[in-house]
Protein backbone atom coordinates (compact mmCIF):
# COMPACT_ATOMS: atom_id res chain seq x y z
CA UNK A 1 0.00 0.00 0.00
CA UNK A 2 1.53 3.26 -1.07
CA UNK A 3 1.86 5.38 2.10
CA UNK A 4 0.57 8.95 0.23
CA UNK A 5 -3.03 8.30 -1.75
CA UNK A 6 -4.64 10.83 -4.11
CA UNK A 7 -8.06 10.59 -5.67
CA UNK A 8 -8.93 10.54 -8.43
CA UNK A 9 -5.78 9.73 -10.59
CA UNK A 10 -7.15 11.72 -13.59
CA UNK A 11 -10.18 14.50 -13.43
CA UNK A 12 -11.78 16.48 -16.59
CA UNK A 13 -14.19 19.27 -15.57
CA UNK A 14 -15.18 22.49 -17.40
CA UNK A 15 -14.51 25.98 -17.15
CA UNK A 16 -15.89 27.32 -13.99
CA UNK A 17 -16.56 23.87 -11.89
CA UNK A 18 -15.95 23.57 -8.61
CA UNK A 19 -13.20 20.87 -8.50
CA UNK A 20 -11.83 18.53 -5.25
CA UNK A 21 -8.49 16.45 -5.35
CA UNK A 22 -8.11 14.22 -2.19
CA UNK A 23 -4.86 13.06 -0.40
CA UNK A 24 -4.91 10.36 2.43
CA UNK A 25 -1.78 8.79 3.81
CA UNK A 26 -1.02 6.62 6.53
CA UNK A 27 2.73 8.22 8.33
CA UNK A 28 3.21 10.30 10.60
CA UNK A 29 3.98 13.72 9.59
CA UNK A 30 4.58 17.13 10.63
CA UNK A 31 3.07 18.80 7.59
CA UNK A 32 1.53 18.35 4.35
CA UNK A 33 2.43 19.97 0.92
CA UNK A 34 0.55 20.51 -2.26
CA UNK A 35 2.50 21.19 -5.42
CA UNK A 36 1.31 21.81 -8.92
CA UNK A 37 3.32 20.33 -12.11
CA UNK A 38 2.93 22.50 -14.82
CA UNK A 39 2.42 20.40 -18.29
CA UNK A 40 5.66 22.20 -19.66
CA UNK A 41 7.01 20.13 -16.24
CA UNK A 42 7.73 23.29 -13.70
CA UNK A 43 6.90 22.55 -9.90
CA UNK A 44 5.59 25.20 -7.28
CA UNK A 45 4.95 24.39 -3.94
CA UNK A 46 0.99 25.47 -3.67
CA UNK A 47 0.84 25.35 -0.07
CA UNK A 48 2.32 24.00 3.28
CA UNK A 49 -0.04 22.95 6.31
CA UNK A 50 0.14 21.09 9.24
CA UNK A 51 -3.21 21.70 10.69
CA UNK A 52 -6.63 23.71 9.47
CA UNK A 53 -6.65 25.44 6.64
CA UNK A 54 -5.40 27.94 4.36
CA UNK A 55 -6.81 29.89 1.31
CA UNK A 56 -4.75 31.39 -1.89
CA UNK A 57 -6.96 33.11 -4.69
CA UNK A 58 -9.02 30.36 -5.73
CA UNK A 59 -7.31 27.21 -4.25
CA UNK A 60 -7.82 26.09 -0.49
CA UNK A 61 -6.40 23.15 1.12
CA UNK A 62 -7.74 21.57 4.42
CA UNK A 63 -6.19 19.14 6.24
CA UNK A 64 -7.50 16.92 8.95
CA UNK A 65 -4.69 15.35 10.83
CA UNK A 66 -7.03 12.62 13.08
CA UNK A 67 -8.11 11.07 9.76
CA UNK A 68 -4.96 11.70 8.05
CA UNK A 69 -6.74 13.19 4.98
CA UNK A 70 -6.25 15.95 2.94
CA UNK A 71 -8.43 18.02 0.09
CA UNK A 72 -7.11 20.67 -2.10
CA UNK A 73 -10.19 22.78 -3.65
CA UNK A 74 -10.26 25.35 -7.14
CA UNK A 75 -13.26 27.50 -7.21
CA UNK A 76 -14.33 28.79 -10.59
CA UNK A 77 -11.65 26.35 -12.62
CA UNK A 78 -10.04 27.77 -15.56
CA UNK A 79 -8.25 26.09 -18.10
CA UNK A 80 -4.93 27.63 -17.04
CA UNK A 81 -5.41 25.52 -14.23
CA UNK A 82 -4.57 22.40 -16.01
CA UNK A 83 -1.47 20.70 -14.12
CA UNK A 84 -0.95 17.83 -12.39
CA UNK A 85 -1.06 18.03 -8.69
CA UNK A 86 0.64 16.48 -6.09
CA UNK A 87 0.57 15.92 -2.63
CA UNK A 88 3.54 15.17 -0.74
CA UNK A 89 3.92 14.10 3.35
CA UNK A 90 7.15 13.96 5.56
CA UNK A 91 8.80 15.94 8.84
CA UNK A 92 12.19 17.94 8.39
CA UNK A 93 11.89 18.51 4.63
CA UNK A 94 12.08 14.41 3.94
CA UNK A 95 9.42 14.71 1.67
CA UNK A 96 6.72 11.61 0.65
CA UNK A 97 5.19 12.19 -2.79
CA UNK A 98 1.78 10.87 -3.94
CA UNK A 99 1.71 9.98 -7.74
CA UNK A 100 -0.56 12.90 -8.98
CA UNK A 101 -3.71 14.20 -9.98
CA UNK A 102 -3.98 15.33 -13.44
CA UNK A 103 -6.51 17.82 -14.10
CA UNK A 104 -7.79 18.52 -17.29
CA UNK A 105 -10.05 22.05 -17.19
CA UNK A 106 -11.93 22.09 -20.95
CA UNK A 107 -13.42 25.92 -22.04
CA UNK B 1 15.32 35.94 -9.93
CA UNK B 2 16.82 33.01 -10.80
CA UNK B 3 15.36 30.66 -7.70
CA UNK B 4 16.85 27.26 -8.31
CA UNK B 5 18.76 26.39 -11.81
CA UNK B 6 19.52 22.89 -13.01
CA UNK B 7 22.52 22.50 -15.51
CA UNK B 8 22.32 20.83 -18.04
CA UNK B 9 18.31 20.31 -19.33
CA UNK B 10 18.74 17.64 -21.35
CA UNK B 11 21.82 14.51 -21.67
CA UNK B 12 22.17 11.46 -23.38
CA UNK B 13 24.57 9.19 -22.04
CA UNK B 14 25.89 5.70 -22.63
CA UNK B 15 25.74 3.43 -20.03
CA UNK B 16 29.15 3.41 -18.13
CA UNK B 17 29.67 6.86 -18.45
CA UNK B 18 29.88 9.41 -15.91
CA UNK B 19 28.08 12.71 -15.38
CA UNK B 20 27.36 15.62 -12.93
CA UNK B 21 24.68 17.19 -12.42
CA UNK B 22 24.36 21.36 -11.08
CA UNK B 23 22.25 22.92 -8.82
CA UNK B 24 22.60 26.12 -8.44
CA UNK B 25 20.02 28.49 -5.65
CA UNK B 26 20.54 32.46 -4.73
CA UNK B 27 18.16 32.22 -1.98
CA UNK B 28 20.36 31.45 0.64
CA UNK B 29 18.17 28.18 1.70
CA UNK B 30 19.77 25.79 3.96
CA UNK B 31 18.47 23.08 2.52
CA UNK B 32 18.58 21.16 -0.78
CA UNK B 33 17.61 18.08 -2.40
CA UNK B 34 17.80 15.97 -5.33
CA UNK B 35 14.87 14.03 -6.88
CA UNK B 36 14.03 11.83 -9.88
CA UNK B 37 10.67 11.86 -11.39
CA UNK B 38 9.77 8.19 -13.17
CA UNK B 39 6.15 7.38 -15.14
CA UNK B 40 3.74 6.48 -13.24
CA UNK B 41 5.27 7.13 -9.85
CA UNK B 42 5.55 9.82 -7.73
CA UNK B 43 8.96 12.25 -7.47
CA UNK B 44 11.70 9.98 -5.11
CA UNK B 45 13.98 11.61 -2.94
CA UNK B 46 17.47 10.66 -4.01
CA UNK B 47 19.83 12.68 -1.25
CA UNK B 48 19.69 16.15 0.82
CA UNK B 49 21.71 18.56 2.41
CA UNK B 50 20.46 20.15 5.64
CA UNK B 51 23.72 22.72 5.23
CA UNK B 52 26.96 23.39 3.79
CA UNK B 53 29.01 20.06 3.75
CA UNK B 54 26.15 18.14 4.94
CA UNK B 55 24.51 14.99 3.11
CA UNK B 56 22.55 12.66 3.66
CA UNK B 57 20.52 9.75 1.57
CA UNK B 58 16.94 9.61 0.54
CA UNK B 59 14.32 6.65 -0.36
CA UNK B 60 16.79 5.90 -3.37
CA UNK B 61 20.48 6.58 -3.16
CA UNK B 62 22.37 3.84 -5.02
CA UNK B 63 24.21 4.47 -7.95
CA UNK B 64 24.44 8.41 -6.87
CA UNK B 65 26.98 10.45 -4.99
CA UNK B 66 26.47 14.09 -4.07
CA UNK B 67 28.17 16.91 -2.37
CA UNK B 68 27.39 20.02 -1.22
CA UNK B 69 30.75 22.05 -0.83
CA UNK B 70 29.29 25.40 -1.00
CA UNK B 71 26.21 27.03 0.42
CA UNK B 72 24.36 27.66 -2.72
CA UNK B 73 25.15 24.14 -5.40
CA UNK B 74 24.67 20.63 -4.91
CA UNK B 75 25.74 18.56 -7.23
CA UNK B 76 24.97 14.42 -7.97
CA UNK B 77 26.94 12.46 -9.84
CA UNK B 78 26.29 9.45 -11.64
CA UNK B 79 29.65 7.39 -11.47
CA UNK B 80 28.71 4.25 -14.04
CA UNK B 81 25.27 5.34 -15.73
CA UNK B 82 22.59 2.56 -15.99
CA UNK B 83 19.59 2.22 -18.14
CA UNK B 84 17.46 2.12 -14.61
CA UNK B 85 18.58 5.78 -14.12
CA UNK B 86 16.91 7.43 -17.15
CA UNK B 87 14.34 9.25 -15.33
CA UNK B 88 13.75 13.27 -15.00
CA UNK B 89 15.76 14.45 -12.17
CA UNK B 90 14.59 17.49 -9.96
CA UNK B 91 16.38 19.59 -7.83
CA UNK B 92 14.77 21.69 -4.80
CA UNK B 93 15.78 23.99 -1.74
CA UNK B 94 14.23 25.48 1.01
CA UNK B 95 15.05 27.99 3.72
CA UNK B 96 14.83 25.02 6.66
CA UNK B 97 12.95 21.28 6.88
CA UNK B 98 9.39 23.09 7.43
CA UNK B 99 9.45 25.36 4.38
CA UNK B 100 8.21 25.13 1.41
CA UNK B 101 10.50 24.06 -1.50
CA UNK B 102 11.67 25.77 -4.50
CA UNK B 103 12.29 23.47 -7.50
CA UNK B 104 14.14 23.94 -10.28
CA UNK B 105 12.90 23.15 -14.14
CA UNK B 106 14.16 19.27 -14.37
CA UNK B 107 16.97 17.69 -16.46
CA UNK B 108 15.89 14.98 -18.68
CA UNK B 109 18.79 12.32 -18.78
CA UNK B 110 18.41 9.50 -21.10
CA UNK B 111 21.10 6.92 -20.69
CA UNK B 112 21.50 4.20 -23.94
Amino acid sequence: KNEVEQSPQNLTAQEGEFITINCSYSVGISALHWLQQHPGGGIVSLFMLSSGKKKHGRLIATINIQEKHSSLHITASHPRDSAVYICAVGSQGNLIFGKGTKLSVKP
Amino acid sequence: NAGVTQTPKFRVLKTGQSMTLLCAQDMNHEYMYWYRQDPGMGLRLIHYSVGEGTTAKGEVPDGYNVSRLKKQNFLLGLESAAPSQTSVYFCASSYGGYQPQHFGDGTRLSIL
